[in-house]
């Protein structure tokens, strides 16, 4: 079936920039899709990407999609501590596949 | 963008009883809303897929009849957590599409539940 993987920890330091990494296995999927949880919290949509193109620019936020190797990145440019949260990668349309999440910790 | 409420945020039951979540969508109409559950410190794992006028399709090893949905309207759907035990705590979320087919999914903002 669908799987979707992410590695689990990343930690910076402030003003730097933050890369997530995700692979999925669905080559089928339309849309991916970055969603950002803070504890106790429901989930935010930060962005999603269009499965026929290669990048999506906005403003610190930028998702590069390499559909040949099934492999999708948020990278976060200057990261603030208000940053710091868990990242989830998914797939899909209607019903989303979603990865393991990523907790981004993020040091002063 | 499209907004989806869950009701109640967070509820704290006794053990054998009964709790329904709610989850509408405010200012568009969703044929297909999406329920999934979210264990502390792990990723969000559908359940079922609500249908308005038709019942819900369970993903393998969800108990239907544990997990009573009710998409009675196009704008509500209802989880309804049967017989609750302390296993069954857990945080719920519902999503809902604006539109048919493979478009973004707009998500409620979670039911923390507490069975004791």
């Amino acid at each position: 079936g669908e799987d979707v993987e992410q590695s689990l920890f990343l930690s910076v330091r402030e003003g730097d920039s933050s890369v997530i990494n995700c692979t999925y296995t669905d080559s089928s999927s339309t849309y991916l899709y970055w969603y950002k949880q803070e504890p106790g919290a429901g989930l935010q949509l930060l962005t999603y990407i269009f499965s026929n193109m290669d990048m999506k620019q906005d403003q610190r936020l930028t998702v590069l999609l390499n559909k040949k190797d099934k492999h999708l990145s948020l990278r976060i440019a200057d990261t603030q501590t208000g940053d710091s949260a868990i990242y989830f990668c998914a797939e899909g349309g209607g019903k989303l596949i979603f990865g393991q999440g990523t907790e981004l910790s993020v040091k002063p | 963008g499209a907004v989806v409420s869950q009701h109640p945020s967070w509820v704290i039951c006794k053990s054998g009883t009964s709790v329904k979540i709610e989850c509408r969508s405010l200012d568009f109409q969703a044929t297909t809303m999406f329920w999934y559950r979210q264990f502390p410190k792990q990723s969000l794992m559908l359940m079922a897929t609500s249908n308005e006028g038709s019942k819900a399709t369970y993903e393998q090893g969800v108990e239907k009849d544990k997990f009573l949905i009710n998409h009675a309207s196009l704008t509500l759907s209802t989880l309804t957590v049967t017989s609750a035990h302390p296993e069954d705590s857990s945080f719920y979320i519902c999503s809902a599409n604006r539109y048919r087919g493979n478009t973004e999914a707009f998500f409620g903002q979670g039911t923390r539940l507490t069975v004791v």
